[in-house]
Order: C-alpha cells, then structure tokens, then sequence
C-alpha cells in the first residue's frame, strides 16, 4: 500500500541555519503530497501541499518540490527561526491520507 | 480551509470510565476522522466516520470502544469506553472535502487516565 518514509529526527539547528527534512513516498497514481507542522500542545496544521508532479509547495518561507522520478518532497528552509521549533510530518492522500513518522526540529538561538 | 472546534482540549478520568470528545466544523465537509497520536508518535487512523450511518474502523480498533457518531455533515463525536492507562494520548479530530485533498485537523484532545 501507499507509504511515506521521512527522515528520523530529531533534529537541531542553529538559529539561521538551512533546514532539510528528506520525505519519500511509494503510491500507485498521482497523490497529493503535504508538509505538516505541529506546534507543541496544538493540532497539526497544514504548511504547504503540492497536487502534481514538479509544483512546488511554499509558505512562511518553507519549500518543498514535487519529484515524481525520485519520488520525494523534500522540506526545505533557508534560514530557520526558534519560532520553527515543532514537529514536522509528510504526508500523502491517494484517496487515503497517510502519515510520516514526523521529524522533531529544534532550533536554538 | 475549515475551522474546526474540538473539546474538550485535555482531561484525566479514572480508569474504567468513559470520555465523550466532540468535534465542531464551521462548514459542511465531506470526510471526517478520528486519529490516536501517542506521545512522540505519528498519527494512527482510528475511523472514519460516516454521517447518518456506522463509522468505518481501522485494523486494531472497535466500535465497542470507540463508537462514533455523526448525525450531520459538521459534527462527530469519539467515545474512549472503558478507558484503562493504555489509552493515555491525543485524540485529534480530522475533515477533509473528499478526493486527493488536504486535511485539516482539530488542536486534539490530551488525555490522561489514572
């Protein structure tokens, strides 16, 4: 069945530091593939998304690229902030949402 | 997106009670689930819970419980039966609008039982 393998965490940064979280999925079709964020106590709210092969997905400064041939969305930050301090899950709906393992962040001033 | 209202937001009950956790949606959406998160854990799919008819449980989880119920397309309810120190987590409240769409996610519900 459909899957998501995501980078083990945690993992712990530099305020200012280049952030990569690597994600990789096995579907059949054409998923749509998200980043989540969870915040210490809260929900999972969504970060960004990508529906087809080479959109990239962005918001609050994060990125990911949609790579159907390597099939990955990969997390990528340029300059991360103590405020991204959170857990971080890949995840992917194929009519079916399935969830990464999720990769603690801990970015220390 | 959806805004979702989900209480209570934590509680500690006593083994061998019940807990009845509710979830508010400010619009009508198509897919609603119910999802078990252990501490450091990912997110584990309990049901989906299907407006006017029986919930559809994953492998692992009955209805005996944790029944559901969904009378309409803004609300659903989870009931932790017979709660024993096992069920300790957060339980989190999920919709979607069907197809390959985003979810969005409720701020869950901590619970401790003692």
């Amino acid at each position: 069945g459909d899957s998501v393998t995501q980078m083990e965490g945690p993992v712990t940064l530099s305020e200012e530091a280049f952030l990569t979280i690597n994600c990789t999925y096995t579907a059949t079709g054409y998923p749509s593939l998200f980043w989540y964020v969870q915040y210490p106590g809260e929900g999972l709210q969504l970060l960004l998304k990508a529906t087809k092969a080479d959109d990239k997905g962005s918001n609050k400064g994060f990125e990911a690229t949609y790579r159907k041939e390597t099939t990955s969305f990969h997390l990528e930050k340029g300059s991360v902030q103590v405020s991204d301090s959170a857990v971080y899950f890949c995840a992917l709906n194929n009519n079916d949402m399935r969830f990464g393992a999720g990769t603690r962040l801990t970015v220390k001033p | 997106s959806a805004v979702i209202s989900q209480k209570p937001s934590r509680d500690i009950c006593q083994r061998g009670t019940s807990l009845t956790i509710q979830c508010q949606v400010d619009s009508q959406v198509t897919m609603m689930f119910w999802y078990r998160q252990q501490p450091g854990q990912s997110l584990t799919l309990i049901a989906t819970a299907n407006q006017g008819s029986e919930a559809t449980y994953e492998s692992g989880f009955v209805i005996d419980k944790f029944p559901i119920s969904r009378p309409n397309l803004t609300f659903s309810t989870l009931t932790v039966s017979n709660m024993s120190p096992e069920d300790s987590s957060i339980y989190l409240c999920s919709v979607s609008r069907g197809g390959n769409t985003e979810a969005f996610f409720g701020q869950g519900t901590r619970l401790t039982v003692v």
